[in-house]
């Protein structure tokens, strides 16, 4: 069974950093591109980043660029997002998903919190 | 960026009814678009890629067209479990870059 655990999440203060976890089981890590996509309160969906699956190729929303660093170990089958700097607006669920073409599989979510 | 938008923002329907949901790109997208159903307090579900191909255990009642600019999902006959959030999203070939819709919120008349 496809599963994707994230981990990480929390009350932060402005200008604050995290790193977030999702780790992977079920199916080869190796193999599937992945995204971070995130959830502001009330909100609609909103895309992070990319990372291929090999690493090498990654992408950013202009709202995170420069401020958040996406990244994956295909040993251990956990992708990562440094978030620093944080602001109010980066106030959402984050959540990893598999793929690209087609986002088939998705975490339950971290949560992150940034206020003083 | 290519910027997606949904109508209606809020679609009542019965159950047993049918649903039309419309999507629509900027710009074309060809056939790089996927519809989601998200309920509260859970991730969103994949229901359709590449316009119209059903994702894995999504029951045929379900249905997505178009191409380029303008998308449709359909629900033939809307049951109890239907009634949540659908977005759009497409996914440019290269660079890798995805934008989701507002969302259209199917709710009980």
């Amino acid at each position: 069974e496809v599963q994707l655990v994230e981990s990480g999440g929390g009350l932060v203060q402005p200008g604050g950093s995290l790193r977030l976890s999702c780790a992977a089981s079920g199916f080869t890590f190796s193999n599937y591109e992945m995204n971070w996509v995130r959830q502001a309160p009330g909100k609609g969906l909103e895309w992070v980043s990319y990372i291929s699956a090999s690493g090498t190729t990654i992408f950013y929303a202009d709202s995170v660029k420069g401020r958040f660093t996406i990244s994956r170990d295909n040993a251990k089958n956990s992708l990562y997002l440094q978030v620093n700097s944080l602001r109010a607006e980066d106030t959402a669920v984050y959540y990893c998903a598999r793929g690209y073409d087609r986002l088939d599989y998705w975490g339950q979510g971290t949560p992150v919190t940034v206020s003083s | 960026e290519i910027v997606m938008t949904q109508s209606p923002a809020t679609l009542s329907v019965s159950p047993g009814e049918r649903a039309t949901l419309s999507c629509r790109a900027r710009q074309s997208v060809s056939s790089n678009l996927a519809w989601f159903q998200q309920k509260p307090g859970q991730a969103p579900r994949l229901l359709i890629y590449s316009a119209s191909t059903r994702a894995t255990g999504i029951p045929p009642r379900f249905s997505g067209s178009g191409s380029g600019t303008e998308f449709t999902l359909t629900i033939s006959s809307l049951q109890s479990e239907d009634f949540a959030v659908y977005y759009c999203q497409q996914y440019n070939n290269w660079p890798p870059r995805i934008t989701f819709g507002p969302g259209t919120k199917v709710d009980i008349k």
